[in-house]
């Protein structure tokens, strides 16, 4: 049973250019959550999705940051014009669908390292 | 709002000695606690959880964590240490009611473990 998948591994992009960072659950997973870890510092959450819908997005900054996680396929956050403090690693986890139980684990994939040039 | 509290930035330990890494919460209503590791470069790694009944929770590689309520601590344990334990270690919180199921993590505390 693969783990949770992220690609790219590593993503160099200029200052400006947009950055979309993919995420792909275990298997039988139908909960995505996006992290974030600067530097030296823990992970901060940003969003939560199931399938065609977002759950929690009190994490996301205002602008510039989306997420998606559609019906068929990996999830997706972009990042439009990115600047330098955006330069982190990404995390995505994913937890299993049991309605109402709040004792899931999440499991971690590797992580998206941006750097934003 | 629930919060996480790693005190110490590092803990050097001797290989086969015991470690403690300590973690405080606070959290409205019961808490879900849990531990991650993650190695340099690598995703977190799951190692152990609370949510109720035996304050004492084993888990992977020999770790376990105490869930202490009056005192809001889940400190994580090994009786002996080893090199290969030498890493970043995450506390982490989920709270028991409502929707919420995001994880509030504390800031790490990174462990290292010398022959």
């Amino acid at each position: 049973n693969a783990g949770v998948m992220q690609n790219p591994r590593h993503l160099v992009r200029r200052r400006g250019q947009e950055a979309r960072l993919r995420c792909s659950p275990m298997k039988g997973h139908s909960h995505v959550y996006w992290y974030r870890q600067l530097p030296e510092e823990g992970l901060k959450f940003m969003v939560y999705l199931q399938k065609e819908n977002i759950i929690d997005e009190s994490g996301m900054p205002k602008e510039r940051f989306s997420a998606e996680f559609p019906k068929e396929g990996p999830s997706i956050l972009r990042i439009q014009q990115v600047v330098r403090g955006d330069s982190a690693a990404y995390f995505c986890a994913s937890s299993p669908q049991r309605l109402a139980d709040f004792t899931d684990t999440q499991y971690f994939g590797p992580g998206t390292r941006l750097t934003v040039l | 709002a629930q919060s996480v509290a790693q005190p110490e930035d590092q803990v050097n330990v001797a290989e086969g000695n015991p470690l403690t890494v300590k973690c405080t919460y606070s959290v409205s209503g019961n808490p879900y606690l849990f531990w991650y590791v993650q190695y340099p470069n690598r995703g977190l790694q799951f190692l152990l959880k609370y949510i109720t009944g035996d304050n004492l929770v084993k888990g992977s590689y020999g770790f376990e964590a105490e869930f202490n309520k009056s005192q809001t601590s889940f400190h994580l344990k090994k009786p002996s240490a080893l090199v290969s334990d030498s890493a970043l270690y995450f506390c982490a919180v989920r709270p028991y009611t409502g929707t919420a199921s995001k994880l509030t993590f504390g800031t790490g505390t990174r462990l290292q473990v010398t022959l």
